[in-house]
């Protein structure tokens, strides 16, 4: 069974511009969760989305904003990136909203110059 | 609040036990978890506690929880150089699980 995949692995952006990041759970999964990982803030909860809702939302600016599509695969978008959103971006699956195990994708790294 | 604390940096010699523990607030987080990161890689579910139960084995690792002290430990039996990578350790709420909250991580250094 493939795990999580996300696209693309790597990314160089500059100021200003956005992006758009692709995440693929598990399938069978609903969940879809996105996290933001650095090293001085470590890893934060961005938001979730079961059914495509979002159904948490972490305390990030409205810059960054995702969805859900009906087969379950997520994006994530950002726009007028700042330097301080370089970061890796981790999107983690899971079965249902009540089932407790996430599976995580291997990120993608996302550098802002 | 919810907050997740844990100790920086931990350094063993192969063959002993680790111990990485992990403090939290929340007294209402249902499930505990710990995840492994190696370099460059995403994060590994290693093993999860239920906030009912004080212990869970599953092979190599140990999960023991004190719930009244909110103190969670991950014990590493036997630590092989392949164990060295960070660990963190997660709470989540029954029906909110889809949002994790972490403990900075753990650094296991494993010496041959």
């Amino acid at each position: 069974k493939a795990g999580v995949t996300q696209t693309p692995r790597y990314l160089i952006k500059t100021r200003g511009q956005q992006v758009t990041l692709s995440c693929s759970p598990i399938s069978g999964h609903r969940s879809v969760s996105w996290y933001q990982q650095t090293p001085g803030q470590g890893l934060q909860f961005l938001f979730e989305y079961f059914s495509e809702t979002q159904r948490n939302k972490g305390n990030f600016p409205g810059r960054f904003s995702g969805r859900q599509f009906s087969n379950s695969r997520s994006e994530m978008n950002v726009s007028t990136l700042e330097l301080g959103d370089s970061a890796l971006y981790l999107c983690a699956s899971s079965l249902s909203q009540e089932y407790n195990e996430q599976f995580f994708g291997p990120g993608t790294r996302l550098t802002v110059l | 609040g919810e907050d997740v604390e844990q100790s920086l940096f931990l350094s063993v010699r192969e063959g002993d036990s680790s111990v990485i523990n992990c403090t939290y607030t929340d007294s209402s987080s249902t499930y505990l978890y710990w995840y492994k990161q190696e370099p460059g890689a995403g994060l590994q579910l290693l093993t999860y506690i239920f906030s009912n139960m004080d212990m869970k084995q599953d092979q190599r690792l140990t999960v023991l929880l004190n719930k009244k002290d909110k103190h969670l430990s991950l014990r590493i039996a036997d630590t092989q150089t392949g164990d060295s990578a960070i660990y963190f350790c997660a709470e989540s709420k029954s029906g909110n699980t889809g949002k994790l909250i972490f403990g900075q991580g753990t650094t296991l250094q494993v010496k041959p």
